[in-house]
């Protein structure tokens, strides 16, 4: 059965850092790209990044361009996402999701709080 | 990247059929083929419903619908069941592998 599963959020003070990671399992993960997604407690989706299959081409949303980090590691089917200078606005659900006709398999997420 | 707009808030009664609609620009629904719909139950992961305006992933049932029209795509949900009421999201791709999701509407099954 396909399954992504999310790790590494946590609480973490105003301008600190964490790196988030996403478990690959049963399909191809160096075939796809990738995205992350987060929710802010009871907000809607939005998008954050995007990478594809061999990690040349990284896309950010506007919100956290110059912040965090995208990358993978294909030979470990893992995904990451390197936060710095979090911010209180940055506290969110963070979902990772494969990109292949529509954004497919997503995890429960790992929540990221944003507080001193 | 605006977030795309759609109703906060649609009902149906059970057997009735409700249409979310969901409008962007030129630059992301209107430009690309790549719309999404994904169904979010109360603390639970989002789902994919529909990818690529009409595409409809195996194991969802045929009552959902997806179509387009200009910068406003549209997710119809007929034969309403008490399963179906939950949060649903249009996402659009927005070229340069950006992404657009709208913000969400409530689907209460009366």
């Amino acid at each position: 059965e396909v399954q992504v599963v999310e790790s590494g959020g946590g609480l973490v003070q105003p301008g600190g850092s964490l790196r988030l990671s996403c478990a690959a399992s049963e399909f191809t993960f160096s075939s796809y790209g990738m995205v992350w997604v987060r929710q802010a407690p009871g907000k809607g989706l939005v998008w954050v990044s995007h990478i594809n299959s061999d990690g040349s081409s990284k896309n950010y949303a506007d919100s956290v361009k110059g912040r965090f980090a995208i990358s993978r590691d294909n030979a470990k089917n893992t995904l990451y996402l390197q936060m710095n200078s979090l911010r209180a606005e940055d506290t969110a659900v963070y979902y990772c999701a494969k990109n292949k006709e529509g954004l497919r398999f997503w995890g429960q997420g790992t929540l990221v709080t944003v507080s001193s | 990247q605006s977030a795309l707009t759609q109703p906060r808030s649609v009902s149906g009664s059970p057997g009735q059929s409700v249409t979310i609609s969901c409008t962007g620009t030129s630059s992301d629904v209107g430009g690309y083929n790549y719309v999404s719909w994904y169904q979010q139950h109360p603390g639970k992961a989002p789902k994919l419903m529909i990818y690529d305006v009409s595409g409809r992933p195996s194991g969802v049932p045929d009552r959902f619908s997806g179509s387009k029209s200009g910068n406003t795509a549209s997710l119809t949900i007929s034969g309403l069941q008490a399963e179906d009421e939950a949060d649903y999201y249009c996402c659009s791709f927005a070229g340069s592998y950006t992404f657009v999701f709208g913000g969400g509407t409530k689907l209460t099954v009366l």
